[in-house]
């Protein structure tokens, strides 16, 4: 079967607090996404991890991607208010085919 | 702006009653779009993958005489709910791709019936 699991699947933390959130997959596919949604909001993407040893880097959030693991972390620094809301990883279905099979969601809230 | 255009965001209907959901791609021809189902608090169900010009396909458990799905155009692809059932209340998101690209998610459309 394949899977897709993220832990932790909630987070609290305080501001200014640094953490990472794991992405264990069971597929082959060498493409990960990653995404967040804000409750009663559609997703929006924050990161493609396209290849082994990938990292990418946006404001307080740095994505990294280990293939031959099949992990990927989502890594918070200095976490702020601003940045609660549930995140998902996804993996394509089987390499090629652009179908995403998501993670379980790793629900974060940062206190203030 | 938005890439993918969802409608409508929020439905009301009674038992018995057939929906249809609209997902539009604004700025780029789709030829795959897809349907994904979320229940409150959980992560996102993929549906069907729809094709334009071709019938959908169906992932395992989900009924595609209750769930149908058009892909008229390069640009729009419809989901109806038939006969739809308190049971069928969820939120409903639809994603566009184009190649080489991520998805573009739609807002979603929260179903509720009574």
């Amino acid at each position: 079967e394949l899977k897709v699991e993220q832990n932790p699947l909630f987070l609290s933390m305080q501001e200014g607090k640094n953490y990472t959130i794991y992405c264990n997959y069971s597929t082959t596919s060498d493409r990960l996404y990653w995404y967040r949604q804000d409750p009663g909001k559609s997703l929006e993407s924050l990161f493609v991890l396209l290849s082994n040893g990938a990292v990418k880097q946006e404001g307080r959030l740095m994505a990294s991607l280990d293939t031959k693991a099949r992990l990927s972390t989502l890594h918070i620094t200095a976490a702020v208010h601003d940045l609660s809301a549930t995140y998902f990883c996804a993996v394509d279905k089987a390499s090629g085919t652009y179908k995403y099979i998501f993670g379980t969601g790793t629900r974060l809230k940062v206190l203030a | 702006g938005a890439v993918v255009s969802q409608h409508p965001s929020w439905v009301i209907c009674k038992s018995g009653t057939s929906v249809k959901i609209e997902c539009r791609s604004l700025d780029f021809q789709a030829t795959t779009m897809f349907w994904y189902r979320q229940f409150p608090k959980k992560s996102l169900m993929l549906m069907a993958t729809s094709n334009e010009g071709s019938k959908a396909t169906y992932e395992q458990g989900v009924e595609k005489d209750k769930f149908l799905i058009n892909h008229a155009s390069l640009t729009l692809s419809t989901l109806t709910v038939t006969s739809a059932h308190p049971e069928d209340s969820s939120f409903y998101i639809c994603s566009a791709y184009h190649r080489l690209q991520p998805q573009h998610f739609g807002d979603g459309t929260r179903l509720s019936i009574l």
